[in-house]
């Protein structure tokens, strides 16, 4: 059963730090790993879309690894900013033998930035 | 450009009524998902549309019903609905399936009591 952990559970830093969010996941058998973020009180943001072949995507100030073989994805936000703060959440799709698709999702990193 | 949105944002209901979400999208997306959200459990899959005409149960569908009404549109009900499905409920769609961007509304806050 595909399992996905996101540590810590909460992160608080000063502003202008470069920071690094974890997600591992217990079955390396994955289509692709997504990250978003959610802001209180609303819906997610997908933020970037790793698919299974390719190592790491980046946006802007975002950077994300993916290293399938030790179960592991990070996030890298480089120079943190207060507007930074929300959770953020990884979500793996797994390959199915079932006609089911469905994503597995972390229970987020809660992040704040403070000035 | 609105995306995906949900209504109602904020329902309270007793034991034993029912009740509709809705989500439309106006993306000309294929594929439609409900999601509820609970403390501590990250976000699990109730049901899914691959494409209008089509749905399929998630990891917890029981106690819910959905239509997928047209490609926009994508209901979520609860016949009678109990205080286990209190929750965060989110739509959500992709242009074709999982191998893409999920588009998320912003969810309904549901409390049964």
């Amino acid at each position: 059963k595909q399992e996905v952990t996101q540590i810590p559970a909460a992160l608080s830093v000063p502003e202008g730090e470069n920071l690094v969010l974890n997600c591992s996941f217990t079955d390396s058998a994955i289509y692709n790993l997504q990250w978003f973020r959610q802001d209180p009180g609303k819906g997610l943001t997908s933020l970037l879309l790793i698919q299974s072949s390719q190592r790491e995507q980046t946006s802007g100030r975002l950077n994300a690894s993916l290293d399938k073989s030790s179960g592991r994805s990070t996030l890298y936000i480089a120079a943190s900013q207060p507007g930074d703060s929300a959770t953020y959440l990884c979500a793996v799709r797994r390959y199915s033998s079932y006609n089911t698709d469905k994503l597995i999702f972390g229970t987020g990193t809660r992040l704040q930035v403070f000035p | 450009n609105a995306g995906v949105t949900q209504t109602p944002k904020f329902q309270v209901l007793k034991t034993g009524q029912s009740m509709t979400l809705q989500c439309a999208q106006d993306m000309n997306h294929n594929s439609m998902y409900w999601y509820r959200q609970d403390p501590g459990m990250g976000l699990r899959l109730i049901y899914y549309s691959a494409s209008e005409g089509t749905t399929d149960k998630g990891e917890v569908p029981n106690g819910y019903n959905v239509s997928r009404l047209n490609k926009r549109e994508f209901s979520l009900r609860l016949e009678s609905a109990a205080p286990s499905q209190t929750s965060v409920y989110f739509c959500a769609s992709t242009p074709r399936s999982f191998n893409e961007k999920l588009f998320f509304g912003s969810g309904t806050q549901l409390s049964v009591l």
